[in-house]
């Protein structure tokens, strides 16, 4: 079974920091990765699939990158409105452990 | 547009069978694009994904629950279904159905709101 070990757990940054988060492999997936944004009380929303495409309707300042086991998720400027917990999915349908981002 | 709606019991008792349905509106559950999912999330924990059932009958279970669960799809009524046998407290989460691309990465690019279930006599 493919494993995702998803860093860091948690994170604090300010508003316009950069913020970057990782997903990692346990063999070649491809660019077979997907990231998701949740906000407390919602359900997950599809940000970026396939590693770098952008959701239709995303702010450009979500990214993707990366490919075959490791994987990166880069917010360039945070704002307020990105407090959320953030997970990784790869093809075979097992979530990353999530990130919690916090505003400092 | 899309919308997918969960509907079910929020509470089921300890060794019961725990049934929901999933209404597809606004497109047709018989898209050949898709496959349609159930992800469960417990409190204060992360995305557990439970199975997949594209309109044709196929379905892919998750190995760890396997012997539990059953994912159904009734096309006339643009619903599918799941149901989880001898539930236990450890079956009690926000159970989420979604929709699923079947080619690349399989993301799950609709969601539902979610349905609160709690197992408890």
């Amino acid at each position: 079974d493919i494993q995702m070990t998803q860093s860091p757990s948690s994170l604090s940054a300010s508003v316009g920091d950069r913020v970057t988060i990782t997903c990692q492999a346990s063999q070649d997936i491809s660019n077979y990765l997907n990231w998701y944004q949740q906000k407390p009380g919602k359900a997950p929303k599809l940000l970026i699939y396939d590693a770098s495409n952008l959701e239709t309707g995303v702010p450009s300042r979500f990214s993707g990158s990366g490919s075959g086991t490791d994987f990166t998720f880069t917010i360039s400027s945070l704002q307020p409105e990105d407090i959320a917990t953030y997970y990784c999915q790869q093809y075979d349908n097992l979530f990353g452990q999530g990130t919690r981002l916090e505003i400092k | 547009q899309l919308q997918l709606q969960e509907s079910g019991p929020g509470l089921v008792k300890p060794s019961e069978t725990l049934s929901l349905s999933c209404t597809v509106s606004g497109d047709s559950i018989s898209s050949r694009n898709y496959y349609w999912a159930w992800i469960r999330q417990p409190p204060g924990k992360g995305l557990e994904w439970i199975g997949s059932i594209h309109h044709s009958g196929s379905i892919y279970y998750n190995p760890s629950r396997k012997s539990r669960v059953t994912i159904s799809v009734d096309t006339s009524k643009n619903q599918f279904s799941l149901k989880l046998s001898s539930v236990t407290a450890a079956d009690t989460a926000m159970y989420y159905c979604a929709r699923r691309v079947w080619f690349g990465g399989g993301a799950f690019d609709i969601w539902g709101q979610g349905t609160m279930v709690i197992v408890s006599s």
